[in-house]
């Protein structure tokens, strides 16, 4: 059965710090897995979809990577800003299902 | 509590006809949205609802996407015509959405939809 994992749990940082969040998972037959925003209140933002072909995906100040052998992606967002404070999900689509992490609560301080 | 209930399960149909799927959110959340999953574009929010009233729409792909929500234990997203194109798998969430905090969303099963 598919694990997902997120660490850190939560975090706080300056703004304006380059910070990374990581998503392991435990079958790496997958199909694509994908890192999410959710605001309070709000439903889930698709940041970045990362296909089990590819390794890295961009968008703007965020990046995603992707290991398959070692069950690791990571998200790196660079020069954060308070806006970017939510909390970022990491989920892996494997054949028919679809696994999320528990988050990171991200707080990015003025 | 059951959890997310959606149904069918699975629904093949012909392009052009009418689909509605249905979701029942867990008993006492206020929060209801909506999804479509493909393997190309992964998960997509179409649509989400707070209190029954809708609040962001802006996923809906177009207007041949509406969705309903007439009370708190039952919604509804419906396409009409359906085309190939649609076919995907659509989920349901609930939570229990409070101002000021993030809630964790509980999923339905989801429903396989085919369109010919």
């Amino acid at each position: 059965k598919q694990e997902v994992t997120q660490i850190p749990a939560a975090l706080s940082v300056p703004e304006g710090e380059n910070l990374v969040l990581n998503c392991s998972f435990t079958d790496s037959a997958i199909y694509n897995l994908q890192w999410f925003r959710q605001d309070p209140g709000k439903g889930l933002t698709s940041l970045l979809l990362i296909q089990s072909s590819q390794r890295e995906q961009t968008s703007g100040r965020l990046n995603a990577s992707l290991d398959k052998s070692s069950g690791r992606s990571t998200l790196y967002i660079a020069a954060s800003q308070p806006g970017d404070s939510a909390t970022y999900l990491c989920a892996v689509i494997d054949n028919n299902d679809m696994r999320f992490g528990a988050g990171t609560r991200l707080t990015v301080k003025p | 509590d059951a959890g997310v209930i959606q149904s069918p399960r699975h629904e093949v149909t012909e392009m052009g006809q009418e689909v509605t799927l249905r979701c029942k959110p867990i008993s006492g959340h206020n929060s209801l949205f909506w999804y479509r999953q493909t393997m190309m574009r992964g998960l997509e929010l179409l649509i989400y609802f707070n209190n029954n009233v809708p609040i962001d729409d802006s996923g809906m792909p177009e207007d041949r996407f509406s969705a309903k929500m007439p009370n708190a234990s039952f919604s509804t997203l419906k396409i009409q015509p359906s085309e190939p194109r649609d076919s995907a798998v659509y989920f349901c969430a609930s939570s229990d959405g409070t101002s000021g905090r993030t809630d964790t969303q509980y999923f339905g099963p989801g429903t396989r939809l085919t369109v010919l």
